[in-house]
């Protein structure tokens, strides 16, 4: 079965960017269309930041959208997260997610484990 | 911006027992736009239910969902001790657009 593994600094500064990867194995990138960031924070509970299809096209949630940008490797089978002029709030664990192959239904099946990034001096 | 709602906060039950959560949108919704999922301590979310009926793949058939318009369920007919953990719904919001989630429900033994 798929799987999805993040990787990227455990430690950030404020007003840097993060940078995530989140690399898929055991499949193909393009068994399913399309792919998300989710992060969770006591504070915030989950919250998803942006999706991408493996063709490149993405959306992003509104409320991140002027910070975040996702990308697509295809050859590498990976998938990324760059956000940047980061906070404290932006402490979180962040997910990647493949959402249901299945056309008009939404849900993510496979998540990866999730990486803890904390934004401090 | 739909908002959802999951209730109650906190369940006290036993093995063995029946529940039903509860997931409420602030409006009608598309009801395959719904999903349910549970989290166990220092672990990823796990999809349960999609399209607010359809069970994913590997998941106990204790485990069922239902609903429609703004109220939605997930129910699981016969509590195991595993299932003592915090369940969220999750909704794709079209007009927003993104997706959201239910604040959790946790259920304690």
């Amino acid at each position: 079965q798929v799987q999805l593994q993040e990787s990227g600094p455990g430690l950030v500064k404020p007003s840097g960017t993060l940078s995530l990867t989140c690399s898929v194995s055991s499949g193909s990138i393009t068994s399913a269309f399309w792919w998300s960031w989710v992060r969770q924070s006591p504070g915030r509970g989950l919250e998803w930041i942006a999706e991408i299809h493996h063709g490149g096209s993405t959306n992003y949630n509104p409320s991140l959208k002027s910070r975040v940008t996702v990308s697509v490797d295809k050859s590498k089978n990976q998938f990324s997260l760059n956000l940047n002029s980061l906070t404290a709030a932006d402490t979180a664990v962040y997910y990647c997610a493949r959402h249901v192959p299945v056309t008009g239904q939404r849900g993510f099946d496979y998540w990866g484990q999730g990486t803890l990034v904390t934004v401090s001096s | 911006e739909i908002v959802l709602t999951q209730s109650p906060g906190t369940l006290s039950l036993s093995p063995g027992e029946r529940v039903t959560l509860s997931c409420r949108a602030s409006q009608i919704v598309t009801s395959s736009y719904l999903a349910w999922y549970q989290q166990q301590p220092g672990q990823a979310p796990r999809l349960l239910i999609y399209g607010a009926s359809n069970r994913a793949p590997g998941i106990p058939a204790r485990f069922s969902g239902s609903g429609s318009g703004t109220d939605f369920t997930l129910t699981i007919s016969r509590l195991e001790p595993e299932d003592f953990t915090v369940y969220y719904c999750q909704l794709y919001d079209s007009s927003y657009p993104a997706y959201i989630f239910g604040q959790g429900t946790k259920l304690e033994i």
